[in-house]
């Protein structure tokens, strides 16, 4: 089964409402990182945090973890169009290979 | 500072051809790692090479697969007698490190005729 397994699968709300993502995983890890990929496009890296973390701020993005509860939430402030994407959770349990969920759409309404 | 390098973007194969898909990996970056993305599906790791050398290929297929990264020149992921089935998106990225951000490349889209 998926190491990594985000909630929701889609996401639909209005610019500028808050946007809450969440990722589920079985093992210990290494670290989590979150990548936002635009249809048809390459993958975009918005933040890693390390098991010793439990929370990081990049803008308007926070990344929490629990790894008591193997769980990591991606907050979206201020939702905008343009992060109209779809994102992924990635855990790197071992020797840096990143094993990925199969993401959640989000759709930001203007 | 370039990002993650791949070509060709798009790639189109009839069955039983050869697939040769190119990865430069960032500037200072000595750590290629190699995914595959069916459509619909998230990413699957294949291998994670460091310079000359791979470190993990347990997600590889054992047959008609190969990669490599020489000492100069960019990552080669081969595939030998390509089948429908590997019709895919394939990702490159690369790191400074192990246990690191891993930066990704656009891809190359290959289609197996």
């Amino acid at each position: 089964s998926q190491q990594g397994e985000e909630d929701p699968q889609a996401l639909s709300i209005q610019e500028g409402e808050n946007a809450t993502m969440n990722c589920s995983y079985k093992t210990s890890i290494n670290n989590l990182q979150w990548y936002r990929q635009n249809s048809g496009r390459g993958l975009v890296h918005l933040i890693l945090i390390r098991s010793n973390e439990r929370e990081k701020h990049s803008g308007r993005l926070r990344v929490t973890l629990d790894t008591s509860k193997k769980s990591s939430s991606l907050l979206i402030t201020a939702s905008r169009a343009a992060d109209t994407a779809s994102y992924f959770c990635a855990t790197d349990a071992t020797n840096s290979k990143l094993t990925f969920g199969k993401g959640i759409t989000l759709s930001v309404r203007p | 500072n370039a990002g993650v390098m791949q070509n060709p973007r798009h790639l189109v194969r009839r069955r039983g051809q050869e697939a040769r898909l190119r990865c430069s990996p960032m500037k200072g970056h000595s750590h290629v790692y190699w995914y595959r993305q069916l459509p619909e599906e998230g990413l699957k790791f294949m291998v994670y090479l460091q310079k000359e050398n791979i470190i993990d290929e347990s997600g590889m297929p054992k047959e008609r697969f190969s990669a490599e990264f020489p000492k100069e020149g960019p990552s080669i992921l081969r595939i030998q007698q390509v089948v429908r089935g590997d019709s895919a998106a394939y990702f490159c990225a690369s790191s400074p490190q192990r246990d690191y951000e891993q930066y990704f490349g656009p891809g190359t889209r290959l289609t197996v005729t």
